[in-house]
């Protein structure tokens, strides 16, 4: 199975404030990577597939990068409504792996 | 806008087997590839596996072949039997779409149903 590890586990931040979240696959995976947002008690929601393509109706804010075994998830300026838990998902190879989570705290 | 809704019972007692059905509407069953998705308590999430409208499935090896996925495209439904289950199973568990050509991404999914292991 391929082992995809986010960092950090929690990042604390203000609104305003730019922040980015790693995601490192144990092979490569091209560019077959998708990002999700989930709120408390809410399925998640997709936000970028492919590695940087933005899902139809997902702010701006938001951006994928990276190819290969290095990913990164940029939220440009945090909005209140981010706060939030945000996992990687590769979809290149069986079986479909996640990361471990991301939380997206208040500072 | 599709819609996906889990339903089944919340309790099922250990050994036993939980049985979920993901009702699709707002969209086709058709052409689309179906998944299930849980997630335990306080942890991330594990896909299951996935069916095509056509009946063809692919399973995740971890669940040592106790996961068996159907589709009734006339219902518009498709559903979950996991067997043997224990309290590790107990998880929100999902049903999502998948859509796409060769590699399938989840961009629609049910908002969960918590499904709880005890006797």
């Amino acid at each position: 199975d391929i082992q995809m590890t986010q960092s950090p586990s929690t990042l604390s931040a203000s609104v305003g404030d730019r922040v980015s979240i790693t995601c490192r696959a144990s092979q490569s995976i091209s560019s077959w990577l998708a990002w999700f947002q989930q709120k408390p008690g809410k399925a998640p929601k997709l936000l970028i597939y492919e590695a940087s393509s933005l899902e139809s109706g997902v702010p701006s804010r938001f951006s994928g990068s990276g190819s290969g075994t290095e990913f990164t998830l940029t939220i440009s300026s945090l909005q209140p409504d981010d706060f939030a838990t945000y996992y990687c998902q590769q979809y290149h190879s069986y079986p479909w792996t996640f990361g471990q989570g991301t939380k997206v705290e208040i500072k | 806008q599709v819609q996906l809704q889990e339903s089944g019972p919340g309790l099922v007692k250990p050994s036993e087997t939980l049985s979920l059905t993901c009702t699709v509407s707002g969209g086709s069953i058709r052409t689309y590839y179906w998944s299930w998705i849980r997630q335990p308590p306080g942890k991330g999430l594990e896909w299951i596996g996935y069916i095509y409208y056509t009946g063809s499935t692919n399973y995740n090896p971890s669940l040592k072949s106790r996961a068996t996925i159907s589709v009734d495209t006339s219902k518009k439904q498709f559903s979950l039997k996991l067997s043997s289950v224990t309290a590790a199973d107990t998880a929100v568990y999902y049903c999502a779409r998948g859509a796409g050509g060769s590699f399938l991404i989840n961009d629609h999914w049910g908002q969960g149903t918590l499904v709880t292991v005890s006797s």
